[in-house]
């Protein structure tokens, strides 16, 4: 089983506030970290893809590291605002599968209070 | 950019009866349609992978009787609950592979 686990859960934090989520992932046989924005009742909508190690992408104020050999990637976010709010997925890409399938965290739910 | 749109987005239903949930590509062609579940406080899970014109792969542990899927154009895949029954109740969603990986919206299917 190739586990991908994301913390923290949920996370509440006040607008202007900077945050960061992690996801970890086995570090064997690495080859693509997905990250996600799911607000509810919509579709995910995709944030970054990763594959090289100490790749950092940045979309607006969101922004992404990874590091494959401890397997880890982080999302930070600088200056929350409230419609930041929503559920970030981190998935990995399957190594014995690489152009398919997806391997999913839990997920981190955010919430920005104005 | 690309779409994906879902159908329905919830949906009650008896005991025994079978749902259809569509998704359809609306501005690309979808190769590869991706199938997945979601219960509460868990991760998304893959239930299925189509490909258009070929039988759909199912993952271990899923049923491929109780949950059917046709793929029969680049822009239609579908997946029917048969019979279903409350265990059954979850977060569908699919997602289609064109331009990388694009979702649908799910479907909440709740089984009375």
């Amino acid at each position: 089983i190739l586990n991908v686990e994301q913390s923290p859960q949920s996370l509440h934090v006040q607008e202007g506030d900077s945050t960061n989520f992690t996801c970890s992932f086995p570090s064997s046989n690495f080859y693509a970290l997905h990250w996600y924005r799911w607000e509810t009742a919509k579709s995910p909508e995709a944030l970054f893809v990763m594959t090289l190690n100490g790749d950092e992408k940045k979309k607006g104020r969101i922004s992404a590291t990874l590091n494959t050999k401890e397997g880890y990637s982080y999302l930070y976010i600088k200056g929350s605002q409230p419609e930041d709010s929503a559920t970030y997925l981190c998935a990995r890409t399957d190594p014995y599968n690489q152009g398919g399938k997806l391997i999913f965290g839990q997920g981190t739910e955010l919430s920005v209070k104005p | 950019g690309a779409v994906v749109s879902q159908h329905p987005s919830w949906v009650i239903c008896k005991s025994g009866t079978s749902v259809k949930i569509e998704c359809r590509s609306l501005d690309f062609q979808a190769t590869t349609m991706f199938w997945y579940r979601q219960f509460p406080k868990q991760s998304l899970m893959l239930m299925a992978t189509s490909n258009e014109g070929s039988k759909a792969t199912y993952e271990q542990g899923v049923e491929k009787d109780k949950f059917l899927i046709n793929h029969a154009s680049l822009t239609l895949s579908t997946l029917t609950v048969t019979s279903a029954h409350p265990e059954d109740s979850s977060f569908y969603i699919c997602s289609a592979q064109g331009y990388g990986y694009t979702f649908g919206s799910g479907t909440r299917l709740t089984v009375v």
